[in-house]
């Protein structure tokens, strides 16, 4: 069983639609990150979490340590949205590098 | 500063050639991180650097692969006599501080390899 879980793991969806990303993690992490990977593999950092709530622009993310769980939120999608978002964990007391989990595919259909 | 600056963007090798990519961090971040990515899948953590020491390394990093980091700044990543099942891509990462502190981790583009 890999250490993070995401779901789904390709997500197709209208334009303007809500979208939500989950993972979910079995270790104790210091800190939780969502990237988006577009095609060609260029990685971009959205967020760094250890708790509580993020948001920048349309964007917002989430964490509960308590249950293990990160969500990743994009009010009003665009089709420039389509990436795949991967969310990657650091582990406390584990090596420094991330875990990451398989991604999630997201295409927004004009 | 443009970011995490990886050469080259692709490479294609005959198996059993070695290969050397080269990764430019953020001038002032102390970490420096290397994963591989196969088709499909997240990146898979393989070791970092925390200024010229290299502090951990995966069970992933075969003694074909090596990395450097000699002054702090560039590193590299070799792999020698090369595999089919060393096509992937490489990714760098680079960030500030360490543990509890960790600001900026930014990736680099990334070096694609394809053993043929």
């Amino acid at each position: 069983k890999n250490e993070v879980e995401q779901s789904p793991q390709n997500l197709t969806a209208q334009e303007g639609e809500f979208i939500t990303i989950n993972c979910s993690y079995s270790v104790g992490i210091s800190a939780l990150h969502w990237l988006q990977q577009h095609p060609g593999g260029g990685i971009v950092s959205l967020f760094m979490l250890s708790s509580g709530k993020k948001k920048h622009g349309r964007l917002i993310a989430t964490i509960n340590i308590q249950e293990k769980h990160s969500s990743l939120h994009i009010t009003a999608s665009h089709p420039r949205d389509s990436a795949v978002y991967i969310c990657a964990v650091r582990s406390i007391g584990g090596a420094d590098g991330l875990t990451f989990g398989k991604g999630t595919h997201l295409i927004i259909q004009p | 500063d443009t970011g995490v600056s990886q050469n080259p963007r692709h490479k294609i090798t005959k198996r059993g050639q070695n290969v050397t990519f080269r990764c430019d961090p953020i001038s002032e971040h102390n970490r420096l991180y290397w994963y591989r990515q196969t088709l499909g899948q997240g990146p898979e953590f393989l070791t970092y650097f925390q200024n010229e020491a290299q502090l951990e390394k995966s069970r992933l990093l075969s003694d074909r692969f090596s990395a450097e980091r000699p002054k702090g700044s560039f590193s590299t990543l070799e792999i020698q006599r090369t595999e089919q099942g060393d096509s992937a891509m490489y990714l760098c990462a680079s960030s500030l501080g360490g543990g509890a502190r960790l600001y900026g981790y930014t990736f680099g583009s990334g070096t694609r390899l394809t053993v043929v």
